[in-house]
């Protein structure tokens, strides 16, 4: 069956970095486009970046782009979400995401809180 | 970038009532979209694709319909577990945006 397990949240102070990681199983990885999706704390869902099968084709929202980088290790089956620059807003669980026609299978997400 | 807006942001109905929630494009994005269902301290679950395409699994009682830029969600006869938040999502291109949010819940 589809799993994704996402990895690499904590607690980070404003202006720091952190490396979140998906493991996935379960498919064929390189055959998907990827996405990470976002939920603060009591809010909505806010889409973040997604990625081609092949790595070729990346997007951000606005909210992120230049200070987040999207990449995969079709390899490994990994996604990778490398996060600088972090601010006080991005505090929220980031979900891995599967995209067939829409996102079908999501992670169970892991909590990035970005705090002094 | 295209907004999504739903609406309304909450309600309450009788297990039983016909339920509608309606998402709102600010262009035409053709049928490029997607309603997910997401309960208290859970993960999102799609629901529908397509705009009128029930994924696997989903029960009858929802539906969807709608194209270019006016959507609704319908849930036919209320039931308890269907106590969510429901939201519409873009698909058609970047950015993927997600519609504010619909809270249901029972009278």
């Amino acid at each position: 069956q589809v799993q994704l397990v996402e990895s690499g949240g904590g607690l980070v102070k404003p202006g720091g970095s952190l490396r979140l990681s998906c493991a996935a199983s379960g498919f064929s990885f390189s055959d998907y486009y990827m996405s990470w999706i976002r939920q603060a704390p009591g809010k909505g869902l806010e889409w973040v970046s997604y990625i081609s099968g092949s790595g070729r084709t990346i997007y951000y929202a606005d909210s992120v782009k230049g200070r987040f980088t999207i990449s995969r290790d079709n390899a490994k089956n990994s996604l990778f979400l490398q996060m600088n620059s972090l601010r006080v807003e991005d505090t929220a669980v980031y979900y891995c995401a599967r995209e067939r026609v829409a996102i079908d299978y999501w992670g169970q997400g892991t909590l990035v809180t970005v705090s002094s | 970038d295209i907004q999504m807006t739903q609406s309304p942001s909450s309600l309450s109905a009788s297990v039983g009532d016909r339920v509608t929630i309606t998402c709102r494009a600010s262009q035409a994005i053709s049928n490029y979209l997607a309603w997910y269902q997401q309960k208290p301290g859970k993960v999102p679950k799609l629901l529908i694709y397509a705009a009128s395409t029930l994924q696997s699994g989903v029960p009858s009682r929802f539906s969807g319909s709608g194209s270019g830029t006016d959507f609704t969600l319908t849930i036919s006869s209320l039931q308890p577990e269907d106590v969510a938040i429901y939201y519409c999502q873009k698909y058609n291109s970047a950015p993927l945006t997600f519609g504010g949010g619909t809270k249901v819940g029972i009278k």
